[in-house]
This record gives structure tokens, sequence and C-alpha cells, in this order.
């Protein structure tokens, strides 16, 4: 059982805008930035999204974050068959000692 | 370019015990907090532990009971995970991967900008 919500899957035509829920409480999400990953097929997790909407270099802006309350989501607009992966909301929680927390993962399948 | 190298899986008896190793390169390792973070086969992610950059502040997942020392060498680039009385929930895959934290219009942040490839531990008689 993870801290994080998130649905166990998404799937999505080419093109289509799908959207990943993650959902948390005041401890984490409430108090503290969100960060998505996304971890390809066999892959090593790869920070996608950081501090709730920002990107790092390299990432398309077809991939876009938000927040709200103890809340967020992950966007992916214009959906390409190479987006999909598993994808992984986390956030620092103060209720644990600082620790970090994931979302159980979303798998996004391009249909 | 950062790099984080994971080695020293492999496969373990339960109740044995393994040491993983992470060679770090193309940054300044002594000023990064360090994790390491899990992965059981078809699982999600799970936060393991984490050590400050000169190792005064260490933190370990409460499932783990003292079972796991997380350690770093800072003059030699490289984060370790000493794993005792391993059990079969313990089989994963391992990854370190760096902190980044701060501070931005006042509210904290924290997250992990690089994650390394990973190495397996697998626990079975």
């Amino acid at each position: 059982q993870s801290v994080l919500t998130q649905p166990p899957s998404r799937s999505g035509t080419p093109g289509q805008r799908v959207t990943i829920s993650c959902s948390g409480t005041n401890s984490n999400i409430g108090s503290n930035t969100v960060n998505w990953y996304q971890q390809l097929p066999g892959t090593a997790p790869k920070l996608l999204i950081y501090t709730d909407d920002q990107r790092p270099s390299g990432v398309p802006d077809r991939f876009s974050g938000s927040k709200s309350g103890t809340s967020a989501s992950l966007a992916i607009s214009g959906l390409q068959s190479e987006d999909e992966a598993d994808y992984y909301c986390a956030s620092w929680d103060d209720s644990l000692n600082g620790h970090v927390v994931f979302g159980g993962g979303t798998k996004v399948t391009v249909l | 370019e950062v790099q984080l190298v994971e080695s020293g899986g492999g496969l373990v008896k339960p109740g044995g015990s393994l040491k993983l190793s992470c060679a770090a390169s193309g940054f300044t390792f002594n000023t990064y907090r360090m994790n390491w973070v899990r992965q059981a086969p078809g699982k999600g992610l799970e936060w393991v532990s984490s050590i400050t950059s000169s190792s005064p502040y260490i933190a370990y997942a409460d499932s783990l009971k003292g079972r796991f020392t997380i350690s770093r060498d800072n003059a030699k680039n490289s984060l370790y995970l000493q794993m005792n009385s391993l059990r079969a929930e313990d089989t994963a895959v391992y990854y370190c991967a760096r902190v980044q934290e701060g501070f931005s219009d006042s509210s904290p942040y924290y997250y992990l900008d690089y994650w390394g490839q990973g190495t397996l531990v697998t626990v079975s008689s």
C-alpha cells in the first residue's frame, strides 16, 4: 500500500491527452513539492517533473505537472508511442521522520 | 556527465548479507545527499535510505528494522548499502540516486535528479 495514490493504468491513442492523478495528505503533497518519474520498460527511473511543474532540460514540453492542495497531476499532451512507460509521483513526507514517499505507479499504454 | 554505477548485487540465501556499492562521477559527490531506492519485481518504487553529504544525518525506511546500513566514502566518491539478515521480500533492484534539495520562494524542495542503472539482489534458498 503506497502512501501516495495513483491509478494503476491509463491509456490513449497517439495524439491524445492523458492525465495521471496523485493523491496524498497534508503531511506530504499538502506541504511539500511533487516530483514525477518516468520508467521506460527495463530501465531505471528518470526525473520527468520536479517541484510540481518544472521540466528538466531535455524533457519535451508535452509533459506538464500541476498541484492543488493534497493532489497533483501529470499531463501528457500529444501522446506518442515512446511515452509508453510507468509513471511515479513522489514527495517528501513530514510525518515520517523525513522520508520520500512514492505513488504506486501508473502504467501508460499507447493504443 | 553525471554517472552513478551500482554493483554488488547477486543471489544470497535468506539470512545472508550483501554490500552494495554505487560509484559516482561527473559531479562533486561530497556536496550531495544520496538515496537508495528499491523496486521488487513487477512492483513500484520504495525508498530505502538516505545519507547527507558529510554523513551526520541518516534515515531508513521503517520496514528495514535496523537490518540495513547506509554509508559513504567521499574520498572514493562512493555510496554503500550493507544489507544483513536478508529476507525473500528484500529481493529487488536497488538504485542509488542523487538528491537535489533546497528552498525555492521559501518553500522546500527535494527530488532525485539522477539514478543509477540498478543492481539486482535476489534472496532465495
